[in-house]
């Protein structure tokens, strides 16, 4: 059964760059899946901000595409995303989500359990 | 960026009621709309894909439907453990969007 956790720094410094690597288990990374990361604030809700397939194509929200990279790293079984200068407003809960191969890319099937990253000086 | 409206944004009802959520698209998304639920402290976790496909092992007092750009969530029966806020989405088109949630409550 494939299992995600993400992990990385909690606390960003305002202006600074937020990156998160999401680890997958019980699963290939390189299988026909996208894999995604989404975001939970109290003041936008959820928000999908990109995805990556393991040919390391990606697709992006528009509204972050210019601070956003996700990334892959086959051989560790993970992948990455990183946002810069960041600002109060990039503090959320970050999830990493497993969607379904081309047809069904925006079905979340598997989600981490979410790393909560608070932007403060 | 299609934009999922759903409502209501709160709802509250008794043990073994009939709770109906609903999400309204922008614009034409086919069939592209899932139902996710969210427990506090918890990731959402899929109930229904492409409006009315149960997930396996979700409970078949879950269903969904469509008609138009208006779609429908509904739990048949009420139980205490359905109490979460449930999220639609759209992944007809880049972004993916989420509605707002709904909040539901046990009277």
């Amino acid at each position: 059964q494939v299992q995600l956790q993400e992990s990385g720094p909690g606390l960003v410094k305002p202006s600074g760059t937020l990156s998160l690597t999401c680890a997958v288990s019980g699963g290939s990374i390189g299988s026909t899946n996208w894999w995604s990361w989404v975001r939970q604030s109290p003041g936008k809700g959820l928000e999908w901000i990109g995805e990556i397939f393991h040919s390391g194509s990606t697709t992006y929200n528009p509204s972050l595409k210019s601070r956003v990279t996700i990334s892959v790293d086959k051989s560790m079984q993970q992948f990455s995303l990183s946002l810069n200068s960041v600002t109060a407003a990039d503090t959320a809960v970050y999830y990493c989500a497993r969607g379904g191969d081309s047809g069904a890319y925006g079905v979340f099937e598997i989600w981490g359990q979410g790393t909560r990253v608070i932007v403060s000086s | 960026d299609i934009q999922m409206t759903q409502s209501p944004s709160s709802l509250s009802a008794s043990v073994g009621d009939r709770v109906t959520i609903t999400c309204q698209a922008s614009q034409d998304i086919n069939i592209f709309l899932n139902w996710y639920q969210q427990k506090p402290g918890q990731a959402p976790k899929l109930l229904i894909k492409d409006a009315s496909s149960l997930e396996a092992g979700v409970p078949s007092r879950f269903s969904g439907s469509a008609s138009g750009t208006d779609f429908t969530f509904t739990i048949s029966s009420l139980q205490p453990e359905d109490i979460a806020t449930y999220y639609c989405q759209q992944y007809d088109n880049v972004p993916i969007t989420f509605g707002q949630g709904t909040r539901l409550e046990i009277k």
